[in-house]
């Protein structure tokens, strides 16, 4: 049984450029999160799915973000016209529906 | 709103001893869950433990445990005869509704 995977580990961008960053929860797993994380800061809850549809996107901050997960298991965060501020680590967490989340290590997002 | 507070940003303690981290929450609601994460410096987040409100007892996994105080919205975690491994970033975390909420997590260093 793998863990939850992220792609790319790293991902260094120009601003205003788009970049997607890929999820693969683990199998079985109905429930995906996306989190956006800060230096030195706690995670910050972005979106997450029951299987294909968003059960809550409320943490989105603005429509330059975007997220999908089309067949129900992986899931890609869109984000159009990068900003500095963009950048961050981004967490992505699957759950059997037990309140327990099972995190991916990350994706460092570098926006210069 | 619902919201997570963790008042103390660093903490440090001997091998072999224990410490107390601290977290308060503020919800309106009576039935929720609450978890104490670790993320070491390698960035995967995993769980450490778990307690659901509806509970009295507090939850207590080897040598984690918790003091859940329900009327005084607290969430503290006790770790007991503390390691060199247990150094990393311990977030609290409540849950509702499906959606995670973190606080901004305490730095622990455990001191040989």
């Amino acid at each position: 049984g793998a863990g939850v995977s992220q792609t790319p580990s790293n991902k260094v961008t120009e601003k205003g450029k788009y970049v997607e960053l890929r999820c693969d929860p683990i199998s079985g797993h109905t429930a995906l999160y996306w989190y956006r994380q800060s230096l030195g800061q706690g995670p910050e809850f972005l979106i997450y799915f029951q299987g294909t549809g968003a059960a809550d996107d409320s943490g989105l901050p603005n429509d330059r973000f975007f997220a999908v997960r089309p067949e129900g298991s992986v899931s890609t965060l869109k984000i159009q016209r990068t900003e500095r501020g963009d950048s961050a680590v981004y967490l992505c967490a699957s759950s059997i529906g037990t309140g327990e989340l099972f995190f991916g290590p990350g994706t460092r997002l570098t926006v210069l | 709103a619902q919201t997570v507070t963790q008042s103390q940003p660093e903490m440090s303690v001997q091998e072999a001893e224990t410490v107390t981290l601290s977290c308060t929450y503020d919800t309106s609601e009576s039935n929720y869950y609450l978890f104490w994460y670790k993320q070491p410096p390698s960035r995967q987040m995993i769980l450490v433990i778990r307690q659901e409100a509806y509970k009295q007892q507090n939850a207590t996994e080897n040598r984690f445990s918790v003091n859940f105080q329900k009327a005084a919205k607290s969430f503290s975690l006790k770790i007991s005869d503390s390691q060199l491994g247990d150094t990393a970033m311990y977030f609290c975390a409540f849950m509702k509704g499906g959606k995670l909420i973190f606080g901004q997590g305490t730095e622990l260093s455990v001191k040989p």
